[in-house]
């Protein structure tokens, strides 16, 4: 299995619902990404984990949750959004974490989010 | 710190016409490279990267570059495009190993290539 995959394609939700987004990996990498991507724009780094600890997060607002169940899995948690967070949602995986080595990042397909 | 500037937002072209993406990096150390495309309504695909050795590598679908310490360059070409290579192309470096920033892709704005018939 050489792929990310990321659920669900679409989402539609309103401002105070409550919905989560997952992503999957089974290539036995050990970092994995979010990012959020805007039309026309590149890639926003949103979090990092590294051995399912969070490494990195770019001061993004606590209504977006990530969670890290295990080496394959990536969730966020998504509570409370406002319309300027509708976007692409892209999930990330690389062989190894940052760290002492930098190596390749493989993405999913995205969930395209919208806000009402 | 890293940047990636790709200077042309739009390259239009006809078909069976070769092509070249710029992309020009700023880093006083040395960095990894890549191109990533993205179709239509889809994720990134990895096109082609350089970490290091030899400075022309290429893509299993026709697409080359070359890596250019001097000129701090790393040009995507195709010598001849298909319409199925319309799509946004984006540029990116991987900060050194050790510099605290690993695991941050730093993106260019991208490039969207239009292959008209």
């Amino acid at each position: 299995d050489t792929e990310v995959t990321q659920t669900p394609k679409h989402l539609v939700m309103g401002m105070t619902n409550k919905k989560s987004l997952k992503c999957e990996q089974h290539m036995g990498h050990r970092a994995m990404y979010w990012y959020k991507q805007k039309a026309k724009k590149p890639p926003e780094l949103m979090f990092v984990y590294s051995y399912e600890k969070l490494s990195i997060n770019e001061s993004v607002p606590s209504r977006f949750s990530p969670e890290c169940p295990n080496s394959s899995l990536l969730n966020l948690h998504l509570h409370a959004l406002q319309p300027e967070d509708s976007a692409l949602y892209l999930c990330a995986s690389s062989p190894l974490p940052g760290g002492t080595s930098t190596d390749t990042q493989y993405f999913g397909p995205g969930t395209r989010l919208t806000v009402l | 710190a890293q940047s990636v500037t790709q200077l042309d937002s739009q390259v239009p072209v006809f078909e069976e016409a070769p092509v070249e993406l710029r992309c020009n990096y700023s880093s006083s150390v040395s960095v990894y490279l890549f191109w990533y495309v993205q179709y239509p309504n889809q994720g990134l695909q990895l096109l082609l990267k350089y970490l290091s050795g030899s400075t022309l590598v290429e893509s299993i679908n026709g697409f080359e570059a070359e890596f250019n310490k001097s000129q701090t360059s790393f040009h995507l070409r195709k010598p001849s495009v298909h319409i199925s290579d319309t799509a946004e192309y984006f540029c990116a470096v991987s900060p050194p190993p050790g510099s605290g920033n690993t695991g941050k892709l730093i993106f260019g704005q991208g490039t969207t290539l239009q292959v008209k018939p």
